[in-house]
């Protein structure tokens, strides 16, 4: 069955330190690939997503991802964080006809 | 479009007693998805609808739960009877198909004490 696994469980970062998220999924065949991100208190909101072409996507806020196929990753990336970017994370994964969420990331910034 | 609309946003009754969870897709989206939510288990998908018919309810915990959706604007979840452990934060979002992202709506926190 497929499944998506994110690295890490919490991250803690200061300010202006650069942050990779990993997501890596089981699939094989053709995917869509997303990343959310859910701020304290709220819904979950799209950063970024990739359908094809460009591996290397970019999001809202600074935020970018790398499509790896070989690696079966889509980590995410943003150079310098900024205490607003504490959140959850989740990476989703498209397949067939359903989409997986990851178990999330928690990322925590501090000033 | 106002997104996708959920009520109520808070919701706490006691153990027993039946639950009613209810939800508006975005207006054209083909797609609608019940989530829950908790720290131990994380993001949880319980079932998902095309055009309002029920494809996979796998994820639903057990009978006391069910989902119904009677028309492309409108859907249910209900717990009956509820307990404690249901105590969740339910999110229900809608996308056009699975391939495109998915809007979730503002959630509702459920306790059952």
């Amino acid at each position: 069955a497929q499944s998506v696994s994110q690295h890490n469980h919490h991250v803690i970062l200061s300010e202006a330190a650069s942050l990779e998220l990993g997501c890596n999924y089981s699939y094989g065949g053709t995917v869509n690939l997303f990343w959310y991100v859910q701020y304290p208190g709220q819904h979950l909101q799209l950063l970024l997503k990739y359908f094809s072409g460009d591996p290397l996507v970019k999001g809202i806020k600074g935020f970018e991802a790398e499509f790896i196929k070989s690696k079966f990753s889509f980590n995410l990336r943003k150079p310098s964080v900024q205490w607003s970017d504490t959140a959850e994370y989740f990476c989703a994964v498209n397949e067939n006809d359903k989409v997986i969420f990851g178990p999330g990331t928690s990322l925590s910034v501090i000033p | 479009d106002a997104g996708v609309i959920q009520s109520p946003r808070h919701e706490v009754t006691e153990m027993g007693q039946e639950v009613t969870l209810r939800c508006k897709p975005i207006s054209g989206h083909d797609y609608l998805f019940w989530y829950r939510q908790t720290m131990m288990r994380g993001l949880e998908l319980l079932i998902y609808f095309n055009n309002n018919v029920p494809i996979d309810d796998s994820g639903m915990p057990e009978d006391r739960f069910s989902a119904k959706m009677p028309n492309a604007s409108f859907s249910t979840l209900k717990i009956q009877p509820s307990e404690p452990r249901d105590s969740a934060v339910y999110f229900c979002a809608s996308s056009l198909t699975t391939y495109y992202e998915q809007y979730f709506g503002p959630g509702t926190r459920l306790t059952v004490t």
